[in-house]
């Protein structure tokens, strides 16, 4: 099955701040890449699918980049209802395999 | 509006068989695309569990394949999930969801599942 490694587990910024995440497989994936957010006690929320294509409603301060192996979900201007936790998918094989998630807090 | 909402026990003994429904409103799971589950285990791990398609066809992870069976009833807008001789290391809080215009782009609610005698 093909690993997602993320990068960081955690990381701590402040509002305003611009905040990039890591997620590099272990063979290449092309584009299939997609990036979650989720809050405590909520479900995971889309955010970005085919690696940069931005969900419709997502904020325009959400962007994705990469393909192959190396992948980066980037957060510009850092706002208070963006501190969660954000994972990547990779849905490119048959066997979808998810990052181990990065946790974004004060 | 795309709806999806989970339902069965919340606590199983081990080796027990789990069965969890979704209920799917919004949309008909006819239509195509694909609908699955995904569980996130007590150290907010994130794992994919297995995918079914409308007429049936289905994807599972590796790691559970012979314990795992997800299955449509179209008839009532729902899939289910089975998963046979439970232990401990399979609570987890389950999610279903519905891949319609990207990857897991809806999501149930999620339901806490615990094995525990």
């Amino acid at each position: 099955a093909i690993q997602m490694t993320q990068s960081p587990s955690s990381l701590s910024a402040s509002v305003g701040d611009r905040v990039a995440i890591t997620c590099r497989a272990s063979e290449g994936i092309r584009n299939y890449l997609n990036w979650y957010q989720q809050k405590p006690g909520n479900a995971p929320k889309l955010l970005i699918y085919a690696a940069s294509t931005l969900k419709s409603g997502v904020p325009s301060r959400f962007s994705g980049s990469g393909s192959g192996t190396d992948f980066t979900l980037t957060i510009t201007s850092l706002q208070p209802d963006d501190f969660a936790t954000y994972y990547c998918l990779q849905d490119n094989d048959s066997s979808w395999t998810f990052g181990q998630g990065t946790r974004v807090e004060v | 509006q795309v709806q999806l909402q989970e339902s069965g026990p919340g606590l199983v003994k081990p080796s027990e068989n789990l069965s969890l429904t979704c209920s799917v409103s919004g949309y008909s799971i006819r239509s195509g695309y694909y609908w699955g589950w995904i569980r996130q285990l007590p150290g907010k791990e994130l794992e994919w569990l297995g995918t079914v398609y409308p007429d049936g066809t289905t994807r599972y992870n590796p790691s559970l394949k012979s314990r795992l069976s997800i299955s449509p009833d179209t008839s009532k807008n729902q899939f289910a999930l089975r998963l046979n001789s439970v232990t401990a290391e399979d609570t987890a809080v389950y999610f279903c969801e519905g891949s319609i215009y990207a990857p897991l782009d809806f999501w149930g609610q999620g339901i806490l599942v615990t094995v525990s005698s």
